[in-house]
This record gives structure tokens, sequence and C-alpha cells, in this order.
């Protein structure tokens, strides 16, 4: 079945660095990949999206790019700020399966002055 | 818009106690999606209803776990004879399209404790 990977559990930063939070998936269909953002007693938030191999797709600073040949889907950011710890998952969908979501564990992200 | 709600936000229920977890979706929503969110596993799929009848429901242990969307205003999630291995954040979710890419919307979770 689909699966996806996020090799960080959590990633601790001070304010200004750049980051990047690794994300890989399996599967044998055409995938949509999603970054979503938790922060702290809140819903999960959709920030990026995409299915267009090797475009970058921007939001809020953050930015991705779907590798197909690598099946990898990476956030990055140049510049964290303090308001961007939070919890980052990777998810996966495909047409076949409508709007299901298989989800990567997660990545804590902590950022501090 | 007051987003997906999810009723109770809290609930703790005894040992072999039934759990009843409710959802509004977005108005104008057709998809509803219940996942469980732990530690240990993560965010996991449970169950998806379009225009109220099941799509998919490959996510939900066989037994204990049932999933309702009576009307295209509510959703409710029951567990019977809850165990602590069942305490879990419980998230509702909506969407408007069918397509893949397009977005869901969760709720802010109800938080499932069993003494």
């Amino acid at each position: 079945g689909d699966s996806v990977t996020q090799t960080e559990g959590l990633v601790t930063l001070t304010k200004g660095l750049p980051v990047m939070l690794n994300c890989t998936y399996q599967t044998t269909y055409s995938p949509f990949l999603f970054w979503y953002v938790q922060h702290l007693n809140e819903a999960p938030k959709l920030l990026l999206k995409s299915s267009t191999d090797n475009k970058r797709t921007e939001h809020q600073g953050f930015y991705a790019t779907l590798h197909k040949s690598s099946s990898s889907f990476h956030l990055q950011k140049s510049s964290v700020q303090l308001s961007d710890s939070a919890l980052y998952f990777c998810a996966l969908s495909r047409a076949s399966s409508g709007q299901k979501l298989v989800f990567g564990q997660g990545t804590i992200l902590k950022v501090y002055l | 818009n007051a987003g997906v709600i999810q009723t109770p936000r809290h609930k703790v229920t005894g040992k072999g106690q039934e759990a009843t977890l409710w959802c509004e979706p977005i108005s104008g929503h057709s998809a509803v999606f219940w996942y469980r969110q732990t530690i240990v596993q993560g965010l996991e799929f449970l169950t998806y209803f379009r225009n109220q009848a099941p799509i998919d429901d490959s996510g939900m242990p066989k037994e204990r776990f049932s999933a309702q969307m009576p009307n295209q205003s509510h959703s409710t999630l029951k567990i019977q004879s809850t165990q602590p291995q069942d305490s879990a954040v419980y998230l509702c979710a909506s969407s408007s399209g069918q397509g893949a890419n397009t977005e869901v919307f969760f709720g802010k979770g109800t938080r499932l404790t069993v003494v």
C-alpha cells in the first residue's frame, strides 16, 4: 500500500536559520503530495500541495518541490520564525482513493530565540 | 465559517464504556473523514463518507468501532466497550470536491481518554 516517511521526529533550530523537513513516499500511482501544519491544540491546516513533477510550490515562506524520480517532497524555509514551531505532516493521496490522505509520522519543529 | 466542529473536545470514559464523538462538517462539503492521532502511530485514516454514503472504511477496527452520517450536517464515530488503547485524538475533516488534490479541512479533534 501507499506510505509516507518522515525521518525526523524532532527538529530544533534557532530563529533565522534555514530548515528542511524530509518527506519521501511510496506509491505505484501518480501521487498528490501535501504538507499540513498543526499548531498546539489546533486543527491541522494545509500548508502546501503539489502533483506537478519538478515544480516548486510556495506558501507563507515555505516551499517544496515534488521530485517523482526520488519520490520526495521535502519542506523548506530559508529563515524560520518562532511562530513556525508546530507539528508538520507530509501526506499523500491519489486519484483512485479520492481525498483519503496517507500521512507520515510527523515532524515537530521547535524554534528558539 | 466556523470550520469543522467537533464535540466534545475532551472525553474521559471508563474501560468498557461506550463513547460517541460528534462532527459537524463545513456547510456544503460533500465528503467527511475520520482520522485517529496518536504519538506512536501519527495520523491514521479510519473512514470516510461522500454525500452521506460510506465510501471507504478500510481503517476502521472491525470490532467496536462504527461511524454514521445520518444527514449532511453531522457524522458520529461510536466506540463500544472502550479500551485503554483507544485513547487518542480523533479528528474529523471535510472537503468540498472530488479531486484528490482538493483541500481537506480538519476540526480540532476530540481527545478521548479511556481510564
